[in-house]
C-alpha cells in the first residue's frame, strides 16, 4: 500500500532559527515527490517538485531533497520568517496514477 | 484571474438538508479533484474525474455525488448531510501525473 509518512507533526521556532522537516515513502513505482505549503485557510500550493534522478531542488530558502534509495525526502527552511508559519505537505505520485498520496502534513509555527 | 474557484467559501447547514458545492477552473487541465480536509487537517482524495469521466470514487458514501458538466468544471452535492460532513472541501485540478492547483476550500458546518 503506497503511504507517506512525515515528522515531526509540528514544530515551533523562533524566526531567523532554520529547520527541517521529513518525508518517508513507500509508493511505488515512484514518479516523483512535492513539497506543497498550505497557510491557514487557503488550499496548498507547490513549493518544489523532483524526480527520480534529482536529489535537491530550491525555491527561494526552500531547499528539498530526495534520496531514491531509501525513499526520503526532506524540506530545509533557512533563515525562518513569521510568514512561513503553515503545514508543510509531502504528495507522492506513482507512476501512470492519476491520484497522489498525500502526507499528513507538518505544522509549522514561527514565533518573532 | 483566479486559476481555481469554489463556491460557496462557507457553507453552514442543519443535519439532514442537501447542498452543492461548485468548482471551476480555467487552467484548461483535464483531470479535477474532489478532497476533503478533516479537523486534523489531513487531505483524503474523494474523487477525480478526467475529461468529465469519473476515474476515481475513494470510498465515498453514495450521499456525496460529484458532476462534470464540462472539463472545467466539478461540482459536488451532498444530500442528507450529517456532522461528520463536517469538514474544508478543496477543489483541484492538473494536468496528467503533474502538480495540482488547488481552490480556496469550501469550508462545511453541519449543525
Amino acid at each position: 500500500k503506497n503511504q507517506v509518512e512525515q515528522s515531526p507533526q509540528s514544530l515551533i521556532i523562533l524566526e531567523g532559527k532554520n529547520c527541517t522537516l521529513q518525508c518517508n515513502y513507500t509508493v511505488s513505482p515512484f514518479s516523483n515527490l512535492r513539497w506543497y505549503k498550505q497557510d491557514t485557510g487557503r488550499g496548498p500550493v507547490s513549493l518544489t517538485i523532483m524526480t527520480f534522478s534529482e536529489n535537491t531542488k530550491s525555491n527561494g530558502r526552500y531547499t528539498a531533497t530526495l534520496d531514491a534509495d531509501t525513499k526520503q525526502s526532506s524540506l530545509h527552511i533557512t533563515a525562518s520568517q513569521l510568514s512561513d508559519s503553515a503545514s508543510y505537505i509531502c504528495v507522492v505520485s506513482a507512476q501512470g496514477s492519476y491520484i497522489p498520496t498525500f502526507g499528513r502534513g507538518t505544522s509549522l509555527i514561527v514565533h518573532p | 484571474d483566479t486559476a481555481v474557484s469554489q463556491t460557496p467559501k462557507y457553507l453552514v447547514t442543519q443535519m439532514g438538508n442537501d447542498k452543492s458545492i461548485k468548482c471551476e477552473q480555467n487552467l484548461g487541465h483535464d483531470t479535477m479533484y474532489w478532497y476533503k480536509q478533516d479537523s486534523k487537517k489531513f487531505l483524503k482524495i474523494m474523487f477525480s474525474y478526467n475529461n468529465k469521466e469519473l476515474i476515481i470514487n475513494e470510498t465515498v458514501p453514495n450521499r456525496f455525488s460529484p458532476k462534470s458538466p464540462d472539463k472545467a468544471h466539478l461540482n459536488l452535492h451532498i444530500n442528507s448531510l450529517e456532522l461528520g460532513d463536517s469538514a474544508v472541501y478543496f477543489c483541484a485540478s492538473s494536468p496528467p501525473s503533474d502538480e495540482q492547483f488547488f481552490g480556496p476550500g469550501t469550508r462545511l458546518t453541519v449543525l
